[in-house]
């Protein structure tokens, strides 16, 4: 069983162009979270998706960025205009149900770097 | 709103010894899950041990365990007989279960761990 995927692993943005993240929640997972990791920081909360459904963006800045979940394909995490404040790691965590417990497991992220 | 605490930016420890990793947390909540989590060079996310609240019985995995201390609001990480390939950072994590579901996970600062031999 594949665990969480996402790609690419790098992407290098000019800035005020667009940054895409993808996604591949583990096989039977329909719950999917994305995080953010800034240079000696932990990990901050962005959103958490469900299939064809946001269930919690609060994390996730008003402007410039946004995710989907389609019912096929990857999560998408999208960020246009990048600025070099978006220079990130951003990673995304799957799960099985959001009922009672069911472990988060983390795909290797995406290091976003803004020149 | 919830914070999650780790006051020791780095530490180090020499082979096959015990270091203790501190967290601190704060919520008004009653159901919660805490975590600790491992991040090796690799940037892998990686759970090494959970804690449930309502459980009185400090976890164990192998070579880690936790001093959970509900009323104090601390949740520190042992580690025994320390590794090399435990070096990492280490972050301390809280989760909350709203209308019986789970929410997002809330991460301290992290505790950068060197394992020197």
């Amino acid at each position: 069983n594949a665990g969480v995927m996402q790609n690419p692993r790098h992407l290098v943005r000019r800035r005020g162009q667009e940054a895409r993240l993808r996604c591949s929640p583990m096989k039977g997972h329909s719950h999917v979270y994305w995080y953010r990791q800034l240079p000696e920081e932990g990990l901050k909360f962005m959103v958490y998706l469900q299939k064809e459904n946001i269930i919690d963006e609060s994390g996730m800045p008003k402007e410039r960025f946004s995710a989907e979940f389609p019912k096929e394909g990857p999560s998408i995490l999208r960020i246009q205009q990048v600025v070099r404040g978006d220079s990130a790691a951003y990673f995304c965590a799957s799960s099985a149900t959001s009922n009672s417990y069911n472990e988060q497991f983390f795909g290797p992220g995406t290091r976003l770097t803004v020149l | 709103a919830q914070t999650v605490t780790q006051s020791q930016p780095e530490m180090s420890v020499q082979e096959a010894e015990t270091v203790t990793l501190s967290c601190t947390y704060d919520t008004s909540e009653s159901n919660y899950y805490l975590f600790w989590y491992k991040q090796p060079p690799s940037r892998q996310m990686i759970l090494v041990i959970r804690q449930e609240a309502y459980k009185q019985q400090n976890a164990t995995e192998n070579r880690f365990s936790v001093n959970f201390q509900k009323a104090a609001k601390s949740f520190s990480l042992k580690i025994s007989d320390s590794q090399l390939g435990d070096t990492a950072m280490y972050f301390c994590a809280w989760q909350t279960f709203y209308g019986g579901s789970q929410g997002n996970l809330i991460f301290g600062k992290g505790t950068k761990l060197s394992v020197k031999p």
